[in-house]
């Protein structure tokens, strides 16, 4: 069935460093895919989405985009703050969505 | 802006009790969700409902029920308790921007003892 796989944390910075966080899909057709984060005690905010190869998702800095020759939606953002800190989590949709796992980024001032 | 009431935010029960979780929306959204969210597997979906009294199952139900006797309440109820199911609950609901753009409550930690 579908899923995501996104790279295991946790992912420890420091400020104004490059952040990247692999995601890779699996999935038939072209799914609608997401990042989410989740500040601490929060629930989940969606961040950024793309619905179709080669489109770019961007807000608040980070940019992700849909690859379908390599079926992956990396996140990347060129200098973090330690606002950043957060739990990051990619996603699909088919009919419902699915998560991955999660990565947990901690920046340091 | 969309509102999610989940209530209790915390709850510390035994093995064998039921319990209910409860979550409110201030708006007329059809979809909503609950999740699980446990480390290592990310948030997985337990039940949805796309209406009143419209259910669904997802993918880690047993053990779980709804119900969704009007628009804006869906409750989640464990109707025995167990070890496994001490975890953080997420209730959502379905944004009108499409599949996938979900909002989502502040969650409702569980722990069975």
């Amino acid at each position: 069935g579908d899923s995501v796989t996104q790279m295991e944390g946790p992912v420890t910075l420091s400020e104004e460093a490059f952040l990247t966080i692999n995601c890779t899909y699996t999935a038939t057709g072209y799914p609608s895919l997401f990042w989410y984060v989740q500040y601490p005690g929060e629930g989940l905010q969606l961040l950024l989405k793309a619905t179709k190869a080669d489109d770019k998702g961007s807000n608040k800095g980070f940019e992700a985009t849909y690859r379908k020759e390599t079926t992956s939606f990396h996140l990347e953002k060129g200098s973090v703050q330690v606002s950043d800190s957060a739990v990051y989590f990619c996603a699909l949709v088919r009919d419902k969505l699915s998560f991955g796992a999660g990565t947990t980024v901690t920046v340091r001032a | 802006d969309a509102g999610i009431t989940q209530s209790p935010r915390h709850k510390v029960t035994e093995t064998g009790t039921p319990v209910t979780l409860r979550c409110h929306q201030t708006e007329n959204h059809r979809y909503m969700y609950w999740y699980r969210q446990d480390p290592g597997h990310g948030l997985r979906l337990i039940h949805y409902s796309y209406g009143v009294k419209d259910t669904d199952k997802g993918e880690v139900s047993d053990g779980y029920s709804v119900s969704r006797s009007k628009t804006e309440d869906f409750l989640l109820t464990l109707e025995s308790a167990t070890s496994s199911q001490t975890s953080v609950y997420f209730c959502a609901i379905g944004l009108t921007g499409g599949p996938g753009e979900l909002f989502f409550g502040e969650g409702s930690r569980l722990t069975v003892l």
